[in-house]
């Protein structure tokens, strides 16, 4: 059974352009949560999605970012016209409901020049 | 809102010792869940452990069991025969068992040496 799923590994961007981030749950699990690591920190929840619908993003900036979780695909975390404050590794997330243990995938490190 | 602390930002241990890292938590509610997670320098996040509060008995997985301490929130991880491949980041985190409340809340972590 594959894990979490997630590309690209590393991700270089301009300040100002888009970055695209992708996660792929485990096989059976229909919810999905994304996390932010910034240097020498703990992951910082930043939103729960469950197919086609955002749960909760509370943790997401109010502008640039957006997620998304299709009923087909993976999930997709955007953050439009990107700044260097947005260098940090991006983490996924899966579970089959919102009670049982998230399992992670390896991460997305984002490097904003 | 929940907190976790972890005091103890960096420890070392030789090969085949034991240790043990801390983590202490701040809560109002009586029931939730408590993990140590494992970040090696490949960064992927490995679940090593974990307890639901309304059990008493501390949880174990092979050389890796938990102290908890409830009325102290305390969640104390310890490693027994400590592993070169044991060396990582260790971060403990906390969810609510309510089920609207699904977020982790992650300490700073522990980075953790094994010395052959």
């Amino acid at each position: 059974n594959a894990g979490v799923m997630q590309n690209p590994r590393h991700l270089v961007r301009r300040r100002g352009q888009e970055a695209r981030l992708r996660c792929s749950p485990m096989k059976g699990h229909s919810h999905v949560y994304w996390y932010r690591q910034l240097p020498e920190e703990g992951l910082k929840f930043m939103v729960y999605l469950q197919k086609e619908n955002i749960i909760d993003e509370s943790g997401m900036p109010k502008e640039r970012f957006s997620a998304e979780f299709p009923k087909e695909g993976p999930s997709i975390l955007r953050i439009q016209q990107v700044v260097r404050g947005d260098s940090a590794a991006y983490f996924c997330a899966s579970s089959p409901d919102s009670l049982k243990t998230q399992y992670f995938g390896p991460g997305t490190r984002l490097t904003v020049l | 809102a929940q907190t976790v602390t972890q005091s103890q930002p960096e420890m070392s241990v030789q090969e085949a010792e034991t240790v043990t890292l801390s983590c202490t938590y701040d809560t109002s509610e009586s029931d939730y869940y408590l993990f140590w997670y494992k970040q090696p320098p490949s960064r992927q996040m490995i679940l090593v452990i974990r307890q639901e509060a309304y059990k008493q008995q501390n949880a174990t997985e092979n050389r890796f069991s938990v102290n908890f301490q409830k009325a102290a929130k305390s969640f104390s991880l310890k490693i027994s025969d400590s592993q070169l491949g044991d060396a990582a980041m260790y971060f403990c985190a906390y969810r609510s068992a309510q089920g609207s409340n699904y977020k982790l809340t992650f300490g700073k972590g522990t980075l953790l040496t094994v010395n052959p």
